[in-house]
């Protein structure tokens, strides 16, 4: 059964950083692309950055570009999120997510098949 | 950034009737080059993840229940679930992927039993 589980999450001030962890089982975590999506209090989804299977393609929405690093750790069966910088409108709860794999063109769609359960991040003095 | 509009914000479906959700691009989300809409419908329930539904406009995910279907291409789309049921209650987004990786999701539709 895949599993994605976030942790790393919590109340952080204005200008703070935060580390973002997502543990995977239950399937290959090193053969498939990663993202992390975010979903503000509204509800509205957000694209947040996405990740290659070796690391050495990374994709950030421009909000956060600059700001935050997403990283992977295959032998940790491990995604990272490290944001720095953080601001109000970066609230929000962050999602780990599994690219579906499209086995008949072999390739990784975006479109994400597994999701965790999501970290809370609020952003607030 | 392609904008993706749900239609409407929130809807009430007497158990077993059809329910039907729009979802408009503000450009087209079809590749010519293999004829497939880069469109998805994920379906989130209260304290949960997002689950996906739909693919490629109107292809169902495993294990999805076949009273849902996805129809529609280019910039006009339709998630339609044929006979409501009391689970199917849930917050409904669409997802475009044709301008990879910067994906866009739409605002949401909550669904909810008349």
């Amino acid at each position: 059964e895949v599993q994605l589980v976030e942790s790393g999450g919590g109340l952080v001030q204005p200008g703070g950083s935060l580390r973002l962890s997502c543990v995977a089982s239950g399937f290959t975590f090193g053969s498939y692309w990663m993202s992390w999506v975010r979903q503000a209090p509204g509800g509205r989804l957000e694209w947040v950055a996405s990740l290659n299977q070796d690391g050495t393609e990374k994709y950030y929405v421009d909000s956060v570009k600059g700001r935050f690093t997403i990283s992977r750790d295959n032998a940790q069966n491990s995604l990272y999120l490290q944001m720095n910088s953080l601001r109000a409108e970066d609230t929000a709860v962050y999602y780990c997510a599994k690219h579906r794999y499209d086995f008949l063109t072999r390739y990784y769609e975006y479109y994400f098949d597994f999701w965790g359960q999501g970290t809370r991040v609020p952003v607030s003095s | 950034d392609i904008v993706m509009t749900q239609s409407p914000d929130s809807l009430a479906v007497s158990l077993g009737e059809r329910a039907t959700i729009n979802c408009k691009s503000s450009q087209t989300v079809l590749f010519s080059s293999n004829n497939k809409n880069y469109l998805a419908w994920y379906q989130q329930k209260p304290g949960q993840p997002p689950k996906l539904l739909i693919y490629w406009a109107s292809t169902r995910e495993s294990g999805v229940p076949d009273r849902f279907s996805g129809s529609g291409s280019g910039t006009d789309f339709t998630l339609t679930i044929s006979s409501l049921q009391a689970e199917d209650v849930a917050v409904y987004y669409c997802q475009q992927s044709y301008t990879t990786p910067s994906i866009t999701f739409g605002q949401g539709t909550r669904l909810e039993i008349k």
